[in-house]
């Protein structure tokens, strides 16, 4: 069965520091995607990247970078030069099952960042 | 584009009393899901669907829980009767049918039974 795992229950940082949010995965399958989505305080989850099993290659989006590594099955998040905006709990899923047509998303427990002014 | 709607955004009510959601998906995406979120923990799957039919449905409680999605485009989720524990965000979510294309979540209905 597939788990994610997100250790850091909750990250306090000051703006304009770097910060990065861990997470684990694990799944039976060799075809998964990763998933990363963002809730602020108003409820609604973002999402803000996704990753298939068969990419490695890290990306970059403004601030927000992903390393994903097959080989610790992790898929870690780093936001550089921290902005209050930021502020958010972050979550990090898993979908496989890519013969079934579940293509739902297994959750981690979330990450709560707090960007201090 | 508009993006998923949910309703009521709060309800309160007591326990043993029943209560419905009701979701609009963004439009054209075929696939459906409703999720339950408990404070401090991550959204888990209670049903999905593609269409109008059930994709997975193996994490609902069935003897309280139903979800309906007749058309194929609005869906709606009861509770009857409810429980102290159901006391969550009823979050929904949509897809188009392409492979893994990212779910588009609604704000969410926060349910609190008393």
């Amino acid at each position: 069965a597939q788990k994610v795992t997100q250790a850091q229950t909750e990250i306090s940082v000051v703006e304009k520091e770097d910060v990065t949010l861990d997470c684990v995965y694990e799944t039976r399958d060799t075809t998964y995607y990763l998933f990363w989505y963002k809730q602020p305080p108003s409820g609604e989850l973002v999402f803000l990247i996704r990753r298939n099993s068969f990419d490695e290659q890290n990306e970059i989006s403004g601030r927000y970078s992903w390393n994903f590594q097959k080989s610790t099955s992790s898929f870690n998040f780093t936001i550089t030069a921290s902005q209050v905006v930021d502020s958010a709990v972050y979550f990090c899923a898993l979908s496989d099952d890519m013969d079934t047509g579940r293509r739902a998303l297994t959750f981690g427990s979330g990450t709560r960042l707090q960007v201090q002014p | 584009e508009a993006g998923v709607a949910q309703s009521p955004r709060y309800k309160i009510i007591e326990k043993r009393q029943s209560v419905a959601f009701w979701c609009n998906p963004i439009s054209g995406h075929a696939t459906l899901y409703w999720y339950q979120q408990i404070l401090g923990q991550g959204p888990k799957l209670l049903i999905q669907f593609q269409n109008n039919g059930v994709v997975d449905d193996s994490q609902l409680p069935k003897d309280r829980f139903s979800a309906e999605r007749l058309k194929g485009v609005d869906s709606t989720l009861k509770i009857q009767p409810a429980k102290l524990e159901d006391s969550a965000v009823y979050l929904c979510a949509s897809s188009d049918s392409f492979r893994n294309s990212p779910l588009h979540f609604g704000n969410g209905t926060r349910l609190t039974v008393t």
